[in-house]
């Protein structure tokens, strides 16, 4: 069983397109997380939920926008990309008691 | 601002060789550190330190935190290929922050 899955694994588009990146958790985690890995695989948080509730917002453009339907899931939604936002992103949860992070597969993103 | 600094930034070594890396941090509200290991895909969490000195130990890897100096230390011991990974550094505040990791190839 997967604990945290992302879909796409991969994902190609032009700029300007909208696209969307969904992760689940079977974990039962109450706190899930959004981070962007540049090429040179520096990870930074870009969002964090707990119970729903959006509780971390880094300096993220607000062409990005995501939304917790409930506990077990973390959707993003990117608008009218651009070259820059090409990375990998990785959904994450953890519980908040307990500091260990379980990541997911990651999804590649490549605006051409 | 809070930050977390990893050395060396890659590093290759022969199997067997042992290997020390180093995670500083400059943070306001220290809660813990955390050291994850990411081979081809996701990060995989190796060891989580709370208290100064307390070394946690997990086959050839151990760790140890030294909040009075603002690091941790990463060691592997009798290093094998498989250990060949980017090695990240986080250090837990009202949030993660993570360093900029440490490459290491183990050449057999």
């Amino acid at each position: 069983d997967t604990a945290v899955s992302q879909t796409p694994k991969y994902l190609v588009t032009q700029m300007g397109n909208d696209k969307s990146i969904k992760c689940e958790q079977n974990l039962g985690h109450d706190t899930m997380y959004w981070y962007k890995q540049d090429s040179k695989k520096f990870l930074k948080i870009m969002f964090s939920y707990n119970n729903k509730e959006l509780i971390i917002n880094e300096t993220v453009p607000n062409r990005f926008s995501p939304k917790s339907p409930d506990k077990a899931h973390l959707n993003l939604h990117i608008n009218s990309l651009e070259l820059g936002d090409s990375a990998v992103y990785f959904c994450a949860s953890s519980q908040v008691s307990i500091p260990e992070q379980y990541f997911g597969p990651g999804t590649r993103l490549t605006v051409t | 601002e809070d930050k977390v600094v990893q050395s060396p930034l890659s590093l290759v070594v022969h199997e067997g060789d042992t290997v020390t890396l180093n995670c500083s941090y400059e943070v306001t509200n220290f809660r813990s550190l955390l050291w994850y290991k990411q081979e081809k895909k996701a990060p995989t969490f190796l060891f989580m330190l709370t208290s100064s000195g307390i070394e946690k130990k997990s086959g050839r890897l151990s760790s140890i935190l030294d909040k009075k100096e603002l690091f941790s230390i990463l060691n592997i011991t009798a290093t094998q290929t498989g250990d060949s990974a980017i090695y990240l550094c986080a250090v837990l505040t009202y949030k993660y922050i993570f360093g900029t990791g440490t490459r290491l190839k183990v050449l057999a």
